[in-house]
């Protein structure tokens, strides 16, 4: 089956821990994105990648990393640096220029 | 800085009654979509809009285009309680690439009572 799978479902982290998201999708797309979502709100564009081994910041890049080492895999890393990180998570990709088809999400909670 | 605005943030309605989501924003645009988001679930796409004037049908609902206002509506016709959901729109700016970078406005959130 194609399509996008992100684990964990949920996920809990404590004061001053990164920790990673995966997201891997099997649809041959070119872009892969990263929001955030916060209770009752739109999505915020966090990170996206065009093509393997490059990426740019979205509107809310700070205290997020990420890497692009293969065309299927786009893993978010959550550091210490972001303040306010419980939020549902979710990964999208897309062909170029085409509609952004998202993943099941990932849920954040800090401790 | 682009900005994307949903009216209503929340609406409910009866099953069989008809009703429209408006999705104003402030850039010029290369592409508009609507996507459905149920409690707790992730984002299902439902249209994508490419030029002026377009429209786009799908059951009971419709979405359009308009570039120049720079405005798409989601119309409901009829509505049943599945459609209980909540509505995003999503723009994307002129000139953005091979990726499409997506503004999404706040969302509709839609109850269908019976």
């Amino acid at each position: 089956d194609g399509g996008i799978t992100q684990s964990p479902k949920y996920l809990f982290r404590k004061e001053g821990q990164n920790v990673t998201l995966s997201c891997e999708q099997n649809l041959n797309h070119d872009a892969m994105y990263w929001y955030r979502q916060d209770p009752g709100q739109g999505l915020r564009l966090i990170y996206y990648s065009q093509i393997v081994n490059d990426f740019q910041k979205g509107d809310i890049a700070e205290g997020y990393s990420v890497s692009r080492e293969k065309k299927e895999s786009f893993p978010l890393t959550v550091t210490s640096a972001q303040k306010n990180p419980t939020a549902f998570y979710l990964c999208a990709s897309s062909m170029r220029g085409g509609m952004q088809f998202f993943g099941p999400g990932t849920r954040l909670t800090v401790l | 800085e682009l900005k994307v605005e949903q009216n209503p943030l929340f609406l409910s309605m009866q099953e069989g009654k008809n009703y429209t989501i408006y999705c104003n924003y402030s850039t010029t645009s290369d592409r508009l979509y609507w996507y459905r988001q149920d409690p707790g679930k992730s984002l299902e796409s439902l249209f994508v809009l490419l030029s002026n004037g377009a429209v786009k049908q799908e059951g009971r609902l419709m979405a359009s285009l308009d570039t120049k206002a720079r405005l798409s509506t989601l119309h409901i016709t009829a509505a049943v309680h599945d459609l209980s959901a909540t509505y995003f729109c999503a723009v994307e700016p002129e000139g953005t690439g091979t990726a499409s970078k997506l503004t999404f406005g706040t969302g509709t959130r839609l109850q269908v009572t019976l």
